[in-house]
């Protein structure tokens, strides 16, 4: 079945410092591909998605691209502040487009 | 424009009780689905309502039903509970199969 498998956290980072998270997924078809974030006491935002292949989704400052050729989605900013500090989710969509499968998460802390 | 809503937003349970969490759509959405999110993991999807019927169920135990209604509303069920049904259970909305929008989720807690 399809599955997404992203870096394990906490990542931890200083204020303007460059941030990636590494997302990789499996899956049949062509999945569109997603990064969730979720704010302490909050629910699940869409950040940013891309649909095929070489698509860049951006948002706030946040960017990735799809990579067929290594099934990547990697999220990177060029520089994070204290509020970005949250917990971030790639996904990816079902053909149909009605069931996400997530990755585990990846909490980033920035720090002043 | 009220987003997702859920309720309640906190509950404690014993095993073997039942358990019903609600949620309101986005205005204008009509398709609703179901998580579940475990401490520390990734929302795990239970399944998809549209036009009232289940559409999609993830691998979950038919433990788990639900319920949509004429107004879209939902609901989720979950009979004989288990230490392990503890979680995080999100709302989502959506119009079709168009961008999802998350509710803040109802925290179940299974003693």
């Amino acid at each position: 079945g399809d599955s997404v498998t992203q870096m394990e956290g906490p990542v931890t980072l200083s204020e303007e410092a460059f941030l990636t998270i590494n997302c990789t997924y499996t899956a049949t078809g062509y999945p569109s591909l997603f990064w969730y974030v979720q704010y302490p006491g909050e629910g699940l935002q869409l950040l940013l998605k891309a649909t095929k292949a070489d698509d860049k989704g951006s948002n706030k400052g946040f960017e990735a691209t799809y990579r067929k050729e290594t099934t990547s989605f990697h999220l990177e900013k060029g520089s994070v502040q204290v509020s970005d500090s949250a917990v971030y989710f790639c996904a990816l969509s079902d053909n149909a487009g009605n069931m996400l499968t997530f990755g585990g998460g990846t909490r980033l802390m920035v720090k002043p | 424009d009220a987003g997702v809503t859920q309720s309640p937003t906190h509950l404690i349970k014993t095993r073997g009780q039942q358990v019903t969490l609600r949620c309101s759509p986005k205005s204008g959405h009509d398709t609703v689905s179901w998580y579940q999110q475990a401490l520390g993991q990734g929302p795990q999807f239970i399944f998809q309502y549209y036009e009232e019927e289940e559409r999609q169920r993830g691998n979950f135990p038919d433990r788990f039903s639900g319920h949509q209604f004429p107004n879209y509303s939902s609901e989720l069920n979950v009979n004989a509970l288990l230490l392990g049904d503890s979680a995080l259970y999100l709302c989502a909305s959506s119009l079709g199969t168009g961008e999802l929008f998350f509710g803040e989720g109802s925290r179940l807690t299974v003693l």
